[in-house]
């Protein structure tokens, strides 16, 4: 069954250190979505990405956050500098399309800033 | 205004029972709606999707939509333990030229045995 791939599972880092997230999306999925998920709360979209290129990325803190999928298929999400607010699940989803397509969610990674 | 409200909960239910689980959207021009299953400390899960108006059905759940009243609701029949979890609504509106799907922040649902 094919799936979201997502690494690490969990990650434990100081504050002020940088971190990165990788996420591989199901075979032939154009859209991907990075998402944040507060304890409590619903997932908040970070970036969208359709293919390589960026369509939403208007809830990045883009002063520490970047995000790229250079090939159009695999991404990667990284935080420089880390803070403690940034403790949260990282969710990576993809659809077969832009639109009103079905999304599947990868595991997602926990981290904890300490 | 929020753009996908849900009733943070918990929504408690005997085993056995009817589980309803609401949501109200702010987007008129909004397509297509989802509801995922979350399970503490796992990821969401697709169980339902819906695109139309009125029911759709699929084992014990079912998705009913309306539109003109922007609203989507999930029933469980036969209520099990272990559908215990936390269900989020998320809503597939246009913003600025492409589609975003939008989340609300996920009611919880115990049922006790």
């Amino acid at each position: 069954e094919a799936e979201v791939a997502q690494s690490p599972r969990y990650k434990i880092t100081e504050k002020s250190q940088a971190v990165a997230f990788w996420c591989d999306p199901i075979s032939g999925h154009a859209t991907l979505y990075w998402y944040r998920q507060i304890l409590g709360q619903g997932p908040e979209l970070l970036v969208q990405f359709q293919d390589e290129s960026v369509v939403d990325d208007s809830q990045l803190p883009k002063d520490r956050f970047s995000a790229e999928r250079l090939k159009g298929v695999d991404s990667t999400l990284k935080i420089q500098p880390a803070e403690l607010g940034d403790s949260a699940m990282y969710l990576c989803a993809s659809s077969f399309t832009l639109g009103n397509a079905e999304a599947f969610f990868g595991q997602g990674t926990r981290l904890t800033v300490v | 205004q929020k753009e996908v409200e849900q009733n943070s909960g918990p929504l408690s239910v005997p085993e056995g029972a009817i589980a309803s689980l609401n949501c109200t959207y702010s987007d008129r021009g909004s397509q297509s709606f989802f509801w995922y299953r979350q399970y503490s400390g796992k990821s969401p899960e697709l169980i339902m999707s819906i695109y139309s108006n009125g029911d759709k059905e699929d084992g014990r759940f079912t998705a009913q939509l309306n539109k003109a009243s922007q609203y989507v609701s999930l029933l469980i029949r036969d209520s099990q333990p272990s559908d215990s979890a936390t269900y989020l609504c998320a809503v597939n509106y246009m913003n600025t030229g492409f589609q975003k799907l939008v989340f609300g922040t996920g009611t919880r649902l115990l049922v006790s045995p």
